[in-house]
């Protein structure tokens, strides 16, 4: 059974990095069938993509987000994670990471999701 | 950018009824990259229809999924009290992903 599970700190101050981190079991990230990608939700409102990655470490990101995101995978630990540079209060959200599937370009499997709060 | 505008905002039905989700994009969207997702509060949102008409595994036949170009569709034949939750559409085209705002349903 496929289980992504986030981990990183919840509560960050303005003009810092967030860090994030999805651990994988039950699949291998090394799967040419599928991206990991992350995709975040402000308190009360939609759904947002951040961007994803493939096992060979190619990137695609949202472009509004694009100059401040890094996406990176670490195949020895089944891990993928999320650099997200000088946060504000507007980055408040639910991180979710999740399974996309490579051909067709949905969300199959998703984390339970880390709620991350940018507060001074 | 693609941008989806789902509506109604809230549709407010009872069990039993029929409830129809419309998924509308500002330009046309490859019937392969359309997904809908179901999300409960509190928990991570769960896809249903990928492909604009394939169920995800598991899904009850109950949910289906229309369209073409710029007009897209879920449908809930008979509502059942777990169906009660936010939808969104997601699409993928040119190297972009975006999401709808979101279609709640309610018990009326």
């Amino acid at each position: 059974q496929l289980q992504l599970q986030e981990s990183g700190p919840g509560l960050m101050k303005p003009s810092e990095t967030l860090s994030l981190t999805c651990t994988v079991s039950g699949d291998s990230i090394r799967s040419r069938s599928y991206y990991w990608g992350w995709i975040r939700q402000p308190p009360g409102k939609g759904l947002e993509w951040i961007g994803y990655i493939y096992y060979s470490g190619s990137t695609y990101y949202n472009p509004s987000l694009k100059s401040r995101v890094t996406i990176s995978v670490d195949t020895s630990k089944n891990q993928f994670s999320l650099r997200l540079n000088s946060v504000t209060a507007a980055d408040t959200a639910v991180y979710y990471c999740a399974r996309v599937n490579y051909g067709l370009v949905y969300f199959d499997y998703w984390g339970q999701g880390t709620l991350v709060t940018v507060s001074s | 950018e693609i941008v989806l505008t789902q509506s109604p905002g809230t549709l407010s039905l009872s069990p039993g009824e029929r409830a129809t989700l419309s998924c509308r994009a500002s330009q046309s969207v490859s019937t392969t990259y359309l997904a809908w997702y179901q999300q409960q509060p509190g928990q991570a949102p769960r896809l249903l229809i990928f492909g604009t008409s394939r169920r995800a595994t598991g899904i009850p036949d109950r949910f289906s999924g229309s369209g073409s170009g710029t007009d897209f569709t879920l449908t809930i034949s008979r509502l059942e009290p777990e169906d009660f939750a936010v939808y969104y559409c997601q699409q993928y085209g040119g190297s972009r992903l975006t999401f709808g705002g979101g279609t709640k349903v309610e018990i009326k």
